[in-house]
């Protein structure tokens, strides 16, 4: 397996614009997480999901944060509109049930 | 909420200098992670601890879990520049399976 795979890595847009993060977890794992990293914040749990059902979002920062799992091997991150301050690193993992998380390499976001 | 802290925040150590960062949580964990990203990286597992007061050890790594089981620590044993990065535990949450993570300790070694 190719692991988590994340697109883009880079994504460089201006403000206000909409960003859309995509995220193919391993095959087989029935857990999802989105993940921004930042270095005042650290490692900050987004949202969760379960057999693609969204558990828990309570970390989405606000209303323009959206994310969904239309089928076991995709999930999409989406902020619409895009301000500075979500530039961050921008992890996706996944994880069959209570063993380790795998992450993808990341989507590092710049919002200018 | 439930929180899960770590210190330091950042530690600067010679080449051949030990190093340990602690990770305590508000809660009583049923059972954590340990995690490295090294820079420009992504986290990736290191080991998992389930039984009270346990350790275990991976060459000069040592992980140790607390009798009350709300906090852990990991001791690298005369550092080496690959050691460089970022250590998180992680508190897959048992019943819930969300991993929250730890606020982490970057580790600088110096050569």
């Amino acid at each position: 397996d190719a692991g988590v795979i994340q697109s883009p890595r880079h994504e460089v847009t201006e403000m206000g614009q909409e960003v859309t993060l995509r995220c193919k977890p391993i095959s087989g794992h029935n857990s999802l997480f989105w993940y921004r990293q930042t270095m005042m914040r650290g490692l900050e749990l987004l949202i969760y999901f379960n057999n693609n059902v969204p558990i828990d979002d309570s970390g989405m920062p606000e209303d323009r944060f959206s994310a969904k799992m239309p089928n076991a091997s995709f999930s999409t991150l989406k902020i619409q509109p895009s301000e500075p301050r979500d530039s961050a690193v921008y992890f996706c993992a996944s994880s069959p049930r209570n063993t380790e998380a795998f992450f993808g390499q990341g989507t590092r976001l710049t919002v200018v | 909420g439930q929180q899960v802290m770590q210190i330091p925040q950042y530690q600067h150590v010679q080449e051949g200098e030990d190093f340990t960062t602690y990770c305590n949580s508000s809660t009583t964990l049923s059972n954590i992670q340990w995690y490295k990203q090294r820079p420009g990286g992504h986290p990736v597992f290191l080991i998992q601890l389930v039984k009270s007061g346990e350790v275990k050890k991976q060459k000069r790594l040592t992980f140790q879990f607390g009798e009350a089981k709300k906090n852990s620590s990991l001791h690298i044993t005369a550092t080496q520049t690959t050691d460089v990065g970022t250590y998180f535990c992680a508190d897959p949450t048992s019943g819930t399976y969300k991993y929250i993570f730890g606020t982490g300790t970057r580790l600088k070694v110096l050569a």
